[in-house]
């Protein structure tokens, strides 16, 4: 079955640096990439994917790379602020399955 | 997206006794599934409810333990079977929308078992 690893499992940057979480995955099927934010006493919240089709996409500070080659996908958040402090999940699933297998999350701390 | 509503959101429960914990969606969705969240943990997936059909579990869980309905498309429910402390953690129902694409979580179900 599928596995998610996930890099670094802890954090800690200035406030204005980029942070960079990695994730690797097993399942060559695997065709969608999610990331999810999961700050304290709240459920994951979806902040962008990544389909295998592309490379690379953006949202304001926030970015996501795929290389499908070497089975692995990153995170990258630039300028980075003390709301982004939170915990972060990668995930993967196929379109056969639809099944979502996360990896084992990232605790993010943004310091002032 | 999908709005999905939980509940219970909190509960405290005696070992031995058992808690069904609903979900609702408010559109139609294609897949609904249940993950558990260990304190401190990642989220791992439990089964998948099947509309009219017995879930799918994945390995390590089993229906005995986690029984899941799905009567019609945009509810399901799970129950958490003679508790004991260990199965303290946030359940979290899920959907994917019409399209199969992103997954949508609901609030979670936090339960502590004493």
């Amino acid at each position: 079955g599928e596995n998610v690893e996930q890099h670094p499992s802890t954090l800690s940057v200035q406030e204005g640096d980029s942070a960079v979480i990695k994730c690797t995955y097993s399942d060559s099927a695997s065709n969608y990439f999610p990331w999810y934010k999961q700050e304290l006493g709240k459920r994951p919240q979806l902040i962008i994917d990544i389909r295998s089709n592309v490379g690379e996409k953006k949202d304001q500070r926030i970015a996501v790379t795929l290389n499908k080659t070497a089975k692995h996908f990153s995170l990258h958040i630039t300028e980075t602020q003390p709301e982004d402090s939170a915990v972060y999940f990668c995930a993967a699933s196929s379109s056969g399955t639809y099944k979502y297998i996360f990896g084992t999350g990232t605790r993010l701390k943004v310091l002032a | 997206s999908a709005v999905i509503s939980q509940k219970p959101s909190r509960d405290i429960c005696q070992r031995g006794t058992s808690l069904t914990i609903q979900c609702q969606v408010d559109s139609q969705v294609t897949m609904m599934f249940w993950y558990r969240q260990q304190p401190g943990q990642s989220l791992t997936l439990i089964a998948t409810a099947n509309q009219g059909s017995e879930a799918t579990y994945e390995s390590g869980f089993v229906i005995d333990k986690f029984p899941i309905s799905r009567p019609n498309l945009t509810f399901s429910t799970l129950t958490v079977s003679n508790m004991s402390p260990e199965d303290s953690s946030i359940y979290l129902c899920s959907a994917t929308d019409i399209a199969g694409n992103t997954i949508y979580f609901g609030e979670g179900s936090w339960l502590t078992v004493v």
